[in-house]
């Protein structure tokens, strides 16, 4: 059981636009950065987001992040084939004293 | 080329010890916070350890505290998780990944390739 709730899955066809939620508590998402990630199969994560809604150079504008009270949402918009991957959020968590991920979700890119 | 590099994984007893190391270089590794992230077959992220840049300060997963120890010496840009008494569970790829240099944020923007430990009988 993560810290941090994300839908296992999500699907929406190419050129479409989808959201990924990540929720958490006052002790992590609400008080601390949220940071997402990529991971395409069999490599290693990539940081798509960082301080809740920055990209990091490099990474595609199609990506953005935001953060309302305890909740973080990942929206990726003009849909790719390539954008088929499994997508985690991360925050640090101020009573755990330790970082804290999401379960992981799934993107299928119909 | 910024880059890290993961080595000492393998086949290990339950009860045994490995030690990882992770290389750094293309940066200066001194300024950098660490971290060691995991990822069991078929499974999430799940933080292992963090470390200063200066090494004073550390913090552990309570799923390792007491097991595993973390290092580093930035005379040789490397990072160091030394693995005690290990279980089933820590069976996983063990990633080491940088901070990013943004205060009050954890992300990791630079990560190693991975190096697997199984932990079997």
């Amino acid at each position: 059981q993560s810290v941090l709730t994300q839908p296992p899955s999500v699907s929406e066809a190419p050129r479409q636009r989808v959201t990924i939620s990540c929720s958490g508590s006052s002790s992590n998402i609400g008080n601390n950065a949220v940071n997402w990630y990529q991971q395409l199969p069999g490599k290693a994560p990539k940081l798509l987001i960082y301080y809740d809604d920055l990209l990091p150079s490099g990474v595609s504008d199609r990506f953005s992040g935001s953060k309302s009270g305890t909740s973080a949402s990942l929206a990726i918009s003009g849909l790719q084939s390539e954008d088929e991957a499994d997508y985690y959020c991360a925050a640090w968590d101020d009573s755990l004293n330790a970082l804290v991920f999401g379960g992981g979700t799934k993107l299928t890119v119909l | 080329e910024v880059q890290l590099v993961e080595s000492g994984g393998g086949l290990v007893q339950p009860g045994g010890s490995l030690r990882l190391s992770c290389a750094a270089s293309g940066f200066t590794f001194s300024s950098y916070e660490m971290n060691w992230v995991r990822q069991a077959p078929g499974k999430g992220l799940e933080w292992v350890s963090y470390i200063s840049s200066s090494g004073s300060t550390i913090y552990y997963a309570d799923s390792v505290k007491g097991r595993f120890t973390i290092s580093r010496d930035n005379a040789k840009n490397s990072l160091y998780l030394q693995m005690n008494s290990l279980r089933a569970e820590d069976t996983a790829v063990y990633y080491c990944a940088r901070m990013i240099t943004i205060a009050a944020d954890y992300g990791m923007d630079v990560w190693g390739q991975g190096t697997t430990v199984t932990v079997s009988s």
